[in-house]
C-alpha cells in the first residue's frame, strides 16, 4: 500500500540555522500539508500545496517558512532560520481529495 | 472557526473492556469527521471516517464511530480493547476552505492506557 514518507526521521540543528524537511507524498495525491506537534499539545495546521501554490496557511507559518514541489515527487518545507519554539514532530500529509495520509514525521530539535 | 473537543485528556481501560472515547466539534456546515491514532513514535494512521449518509461508521482495528447532529458528537467506541490499541487518539474536522484545501483542526488527543 503506498504511504507518505519523511525524511530524516530526527533532525538536530542549532538555532538560527535553516533546515529543509522532506516528504515524499503519495504520487496520485493532488494536495499536500505540512502540520506540526510540539511535545504534549495538539497537531497544528502549517500549510497546504495545491497545483504548485499555497493554497492555505496558518498564522504559524510567518516569513520563516516556505514550502516547495521542486520536482513531480517531493514536498519540502525550509525554516530559514530556526527557533528554539520550532521544536516540534513536523507530520506530512497527502490526500487525492478529502482524507489525509501522514507521514511517520520528522521529530526537529532546535538547540 | 472551527473547533475540536476532547474532554478526556488520559483514560485507561482494562484489556476486554469497552471503550468509548469522546469528541465534540464546532463547525457550521456538515462536518467532515476523523478519527486518527497516534501509537509512540510513530505518525498519525486514519482510524476512520465520516462523511454523509449512515450515521455510524466502521473503520479499522474493530473501532466504530457514531455522528450525532444534535450532541454535534463523534464518539469513537471498541466492544473490546486489546493491550495492542494503547495508544493517543485523535478526533479531527476538516475546515475546508476554498480551491480545494481540506486543512484538518485536531482536538487535544486523548491518551488510553491498557491494563492487563
Amino acid at each position: 500500500e503506498p504511504e507518505v514518507t519523511q525524511t530524516p526521521s530526527h533532525q538536530v540543528t542549532q538555532m538560527g540555522q535553516e533546515v529543509i524537511l522532506r516528504c515524499v507524498p503519495i504520487s496520485n495525491h493532488l494536495y499536500f500539508y505540512w502540520y506540526r506537534q510540539i511535545l504534549g499539545q495538539k497537531v497544528e495546521f502549517l500549510v497546504s500545496f495545491y497545483n504548485n501554490e499555497i493554497s492555505e496557511k496558518s498564522e504559524i507559518f510567518d516569513d520563516q517558512f516556505s514550502v516547495e514541489r521542486p520536482d513531480g515527487s517531493n514536498f519540502t518545507l525550509k525554516i530559514r532560520s530556526t527557533k528554539l519554539e520550532d521544536s516540534a514532530m513536523y507530520f506530512c500529509a497527502s490526500n487525492p481529495r478529502d482524507t489525509q495520509y501522514f507521514g511517520p514525521g520528522t521529530r526537529l530539535t532546535v538547540l | 472557526a472551527q473547533s475540536v473537543t476532547q474532554p478526556d485528556i488520559h483514560i485507561t481501560v482494562s484489556e476486554g473492556a469497552s471503550l468509548e472515547l469522546r469528541c465534540n466539534y464546532s463547525y457550521g456546515a456538515t462536518p467532515y469527521l476523523f478519527w486518527y491514532v497516534q501509537s509512540p513514535g510513530q505518525g498519525l494512521q486514519l482510524l476512520l471516517k465520516y462523511f454523509s449518509g449512515d450515521t455510524l461508521v466502521q473503520g479499522i482495528k474493530g473501532f466504530e464511530a457514531e455522528f450525532k447532529r444534535s450532541q454535534s458528537s463523534f464518539n469513537l467506541r471498541k466492544p473490546s480493547v486489546h493491550w495492542s490499541d494503547a495508544a493517543e487518539y485523535f478526533c479531527a474536522v476538516v475546515a475546508g476552505s476554498g480551491a480545494g484545501s481540506y486543512q484538518l483542526t485536531f482536538g487535544k488527543g486523548t491518551k488510553l492506557s491498557v491494563i492487563p
